[in-house]
């Protein structure tokens, strides 16, 4: 069975705290993505990495950086939460493949509260 | 760019009665279309898709969704719905001519289906 794991379901974090969620994929899958889910928003690609130590920016990146040391492994960073941040936030996972037709699986999410 | 429209934000429906969940894109090269499912408290999960050939797709669990290119649609529909049904439904294209290797998916706002008794 096929999984994605996200290392908290649910986090609680001051102003100005460096938070770390973590995201581990077991399939060998090379695109990994990170998302925040909104109200009426949907969800919204902050950051995606197409391969170890490989990273690209996607429609709002700025607050966050990311870090994927190993293949499986895919880390979201707020170095300084602010509550405009407080939200669910959602990692992907999806092989290789032509033309963007393959399936993305999902984490269970984190839903992170910045006070 | 791509862009993904859905109409509804909330959908409520009586047990049983049928339901259409709507969803219009704009594209200007061929696309990839999806339908994701998030049940309460989940991630979200595929629940069908439309690559080529027949413009009719389904999924195992009763909905099913048809491509209309000249509407640019993607309407997920259901005969019959079921309590089990009730979730947030995302309509969503792929980027063909993503960044790299990756072809961005682009989501939907999404659709609350709220089943009543």
């Amino acid at each position: 069975d096929v999984k994605v794991t996200q290392s908290s379901r649910y986090l609680v974090k001051r102003t100005g705290e460096k938070v770390f969620l973590e995201c581990v994929q077991d399939m060998d899958h090379e695109n990994m993505f990170w998302y925040r889910q909104d109200p009426g928003l949907g969800l919204r690609l902050i950051y995606f990495s197409y391969d170890v130590k490989m990273k690209e920016k996607g429609d709002i990146p700025e607050g966050y950086s990311v870090s994927r040391e190993k293949k499986e492994r895919f880390s979201l960073i707020l170095e300084s939460a602010s509550t405009n941040q407080t939200s669910m936030y959602l990692c992907a996972s999806r092989p290789t493949g032509t033309g963007g037709n393959n399936e993305q699986f999902f984490g269970p999410g984190t839903r992170l509260t910045v006070l | 760019a791509q862009s993904v429209t859905q109409l509804d934000s909330q959908v409520p429906v009586f047990e049983e009665a049928p339901v259409e969940l709507r969803c219009n894109y704009s594209s200007s090269v061929s696309v990839y279309l999806f339908w994701y499912v998030q049940y309460p408290n989940q991630g979200l999960q595929l629940l069908l898709k439309y690559l080529s050939g027949s413009t009719l797709v389904e999924s195992i669990n009763g909905f099913e969704a048809e491509f209309n290119k000249s509407q640019t649609s993607f309407h997920l529909r259901k005969p019959s719905v079921h309590i089990s049904d009730t979730a947030e439904y995302f309509c969503a294209v792929s980027d063909p001519a993503g960044y790299s290797s990756a072809s961005k998916i682009i989501f939907g706002s999404g659709t609350r289906l709220s089943i009543r008794p």
